[in-house]
């Protein structure tokens, strides 16, 4: 099954500052799916991001708050832009596992903490 | 009505009981259906994935699938310890689609 690396792990960030998180998965995939995990809460998808085109978002989040790129098969970033409190979330990224198995493969996740 | 239901526990059992999770849907398109096992400060680990309807067995765990009823459920047998976490039931309705979550279920199994 494909295995992704994402970092950072954990940060913790000053409220209007920009944090980017990295998605680097050992196989090509077209898709990559970006969710937030809000404290106690379940995983709600931000966006889908294809290679060679604009990432989709769902509702409730935008661009400009939540950038995207997706360089190549292999790699995507997701931005947090002027962070607030609330932004503290839990933020992962997911693709499809590659093997027979079937189901998503999930990133450890990225803990993030605005203060 | 949410798209996906799950009740959100806790739920607490000792060490070798058979634990039954549930989730509800409301999408009838929904044909992909999906258990992650999340332990604290992890990302969301695949435990069982089915398509349609049926029964599917791996080990101490086997999934259901009633589309007719739009429920799933994930039970877990001779419950260890080490199966203390949180479990979320996930489902989409076509391959390469997102998935849509339920809120997890947290299990405690005490030894």
């Amino acid at each position: 099954s494909a295995v992704i690396s994402q970092k950072p792990s954990r940060d913790i960030c000053q409220r209007g500052t920009s944090l980017t998180i990295q998605c680097q998965v050992d196989s090509q995939v077209t898709m990559m799916f970006w969710y937030r995990q809000q404290p106690g809460q379940s995983l709600t998808l931000i966006a889908t991001a294809n290679q060679g085109s604009e990432a989709t978002y769902e509702s409730g989040f935008v661009i400009d708050k939540f950038p995207i790129s997706r360089p190549n098969l292999t790699f995507s970033t997701l931005t947090v832009s002027n962070m607030s409190p609330e932004d503290s979330s839990i933020y992962l990224c997911s693709v499809e596992a590659s093997n027979l198995k079937g189901g998503y493969t999930f990133g450890s996740g990225t803990r993030l903490t605005v203060v | 009505q949410k798209e996906v239901e799950q009740d959100p526990g806790p739920l607490s059992v000792p060490e070798g009981a058979i634990v039954s999770l549930n989730c509800t849907y409301s999408n009838s398109a929904f044909q992909y259906f999906m258990w992650y096992r999340q332990y604290s400060r992890k990302g969301p680990e695949l435990l069982m994935y089915t398509y349609s309807s049926g029964n599917k067995e791996d080990g101490r765990f086997t999934a259901q699938v009633d589309k007719s009823s739009k429920y799933i459920s994930l039970f877990i047998r001779d419950s260890q310890p080490s199966d203390s976490a949180t479990y979320l039931c996930a489902m989409s309705g076509s391959v390469g689609t997102a998935l849509i979550f339920g809120k997890g279920t947290t299990l405690s199994v005490s030894s």
